[in-house]
C-alpha cells in the first residue's frame, strides 16, 4: 500500500539554525500539506500546496517557513531560523484532490527539537 | 468559537471490553468528519470518515462511528478492544471553505490485558 514517508524521523538543532524537513508524498497525489503538533497540543495545519504554489496557510506559517517541491517526488518544509517554540512533531500529508471530503494520508512525522 | 472537542484525554480499558471515544464539534454546517489513529512511531492512519447518508459508518480494524446531528457528535466505538488498539485517536473535521483538517486534542487509549 502506498504511503507517505518523512525524513529524518528525529532532528535536534540549535536555535537560529535552518532546518529542512523532507517528505515523499504518495506518487499520484497532487495536493500536499504540512501540519505540526506541539507536545500535548492539537495537530495544527500549517500549509497546503498545489501546482507549485501555496494554496492555503495558517497564521503559524510566517516568513520563517517555506515549502518547496524541488523535484517530482519530494516535498520540503524549511524553517529558516528556528526558535525554541518550533519544537514539535511535523507531519506531512498528501491527497488526490483538494476537496474537504478527500482523505489526507499522513506520514509518520519528524520530531524536531530546538535547543 | 468553532472547534473540535475530545473530552477524554486518556482512557484505560481492559482487553475485550467495549470502547467509546467521544468527539463533538461546533460548526454551523455539518462538517466532514474523520477519525484517525496514531500508533507509536507511526503516522496518522484513517479509521473512517463520514460525509453524508447513513449515520453509522464502518471503518477498519472493527471500528465504527455514529454521527448524531442533534448532539453535534461523532463518537467512535468498538465492541471488543484488542491490546493492539492501544494508540492515540484523533477526531478531525473538514470544511468546504478550507484545505485543512481541524483536529481535536486526541484521546490516548491504554489497554490492559
Amino acid at each position: 500500500e502506498p504511503e507517505v514517508t518523512q525524513t529524518p524521523s528525529h532532528q535536534v538543532t540549535q536555535m537560529g539554525q535552518e532546518v529542512i524537513l523532507r517528505c515523499v508524498p504518495i506518487s499520484n497525489h497532487l495536493y500536499f500539506y504540512w501540519y505540526r503538533q506541539i507536545l500535548g497540543q492539537k495537530v495544527e495545519f500549517l500549509v497546503s500546496f498545489y501546482n507549485n504554489e501555496i494554496s492555503e496557510k495558517s497564521e503559524i506559517f510566517d516568513d520563517q517557513f517555506s515549502v518547496e517541491r524541488p523535484d517530482g517526488s519530494n516535498f520540503t518544509l524549511k524553517i529558516r531560523s528556528t526558535k525554541l517554540e518550533d519544537s514539535a512533531m511535523y507531519f506531512c500529508a498528501s491527497s488526490g484532490a483538494a476537496t474537504a471530503k478527500e482523505t489526507q494520508y499522513f506520514g509518520p512525522g519528524t520530531r524536531l527539537l530546538v535547543l | 468559537a468553532q472547534s473540535v472537542t475530545q473530552p477524554d484525554i486518556h482512557i484505560t480499558v481492559s482487553e475485550g471490553a467495549s470502547l467509546e471515544l467521544r468527539c463533538n464539534y461546533s460548526y454551523g454546517a455539518t462538517p466532514y468528519l474523520f477519525w484517525y489513529v496514531q500508533s507509536p512511531g507511526q503516522g496518522l492512519q484513517l479509521l473512517l470518515k463520514y460525509f453524508s447518508g447513513d449515520t453509522l459508518v464502518q471503518g477498519i480494524k472493527g471500528f465504527e462511528a455514529e454521527f448524531k446531528r442533534s448532539q453535534s457528535s461523532f463518537n467512535l466505538r468498538k465492541p471488543s478492544v484488542h491490546w493492539s488498539d492501544a494508540a492515540e485517536y484523533f477526531c478531525a473535521v473538514g470544511l468546504d471553505n478550507t484545505d485543512k483538517l481541524i483536529f481535536g486534542t486526541g484521546t490516548r487509549l491504554q489497554v490492559f490485558p
